[in-house]
């Protein structure tokens, strides 16, 4: 049981907008910052977002992240055949810790 | 080039130990602090531990705490995770990744070893 609750599935159909939702408690979300991870197929996690909603440099501006209160979401429009992939929320606990969602498999149709 | 580089994995026994290395290369290493992450065969990623840039804070999950061990060398650009006690369940791909003070996240991270915990 992961600490931080995401959809285990998600999909759409290219050229879609895709949301994927994140959520938490007050002692990691609620006061701390949100990342996202993509993990293609067979290879290790990469960076999506950053801080809530800040992109690292190479990252398409099709991604983009929000956080509200104790929630967070990812957002893919234009959404493309290589977008399929696993994606993961995360962020540090106030007890010391980093915490994970439990992943949300993507689907493009 | 930035890499890391995870070794060390295999086959070990319940109850056995293992240690894994991870050689850092392309960036400054002892400015960074670093993690260890875990993903089980089929599931998703948990975190394992943290050490900061000059071991002076040292943080582990609590599925590992008493076991498992994190330490860095600076001079060898070299971060490592000491695995005692084993378990079935400590069964999964090993990641170490940086964590930069510009992202906060994890945002390298090396291809992953694989520690198998099986009699």
């Amino acid at each position: 049981q992961s600490v931080l609750t995401q959809p285990p599935s998600a999909s759409g159909t290219p050229g879609q907008r895709v949301t994927i939702s994140c959520s938490g408690s007050s002692s990691n979300i609620g006061s701390n910052y949100v990342y996202w991870y993509q993990q293609l197929p067979g290879t290790a996690p990469k960076l999506l977002i950053y801080r809530n909603n800040q992109r690292p440099s190479g990252v398409p501006d099709r991604f983009s992240g929000s956080k509200s209160g104790t929630s967070a979401s990812l957002a893919i429009s234009g959404l493309r055949s290589e977008d399929e992939a696993d994606y993961y929320c995360a962020a540090w606990d106030d007890s010391l810790n980093w915490v994970f969602g439990g992943g949300t498999k993507l689907t493009v149709l | 080039e930035v890499q890391l580089v995870e070794s060390g994995g295999g086959l070990v026994k319940p109850g056995g130990s293992l240690r894994l290395s991870c050689a850092a290369s392309g960036f400054t290493f002892s400015s960074y602090s670093m993690n260890w992450v875990r993903q089980a065969p089929g599931k998703g990623l948990e975190w394992v531990s943290s050490i900061s840039s000059s071991s002076s804070y040292i943080y582990y999950a609590d599925s590992v705490k008493g076991r498992f061990t994190i330490s860095r060398d600076n001079a060898k650009n070299s971060l490592y995770l000491q695995m005692n006690s084993l378990r079935a369940e400590d069964t999964a791909v090993y990641y170490c990744a940086t964590e930069t003070p510009g992202t906060g996240g994890m945002d390298v991270w090396g291809q992953g070893t694989t520690v198998t915990v099986s009699s």
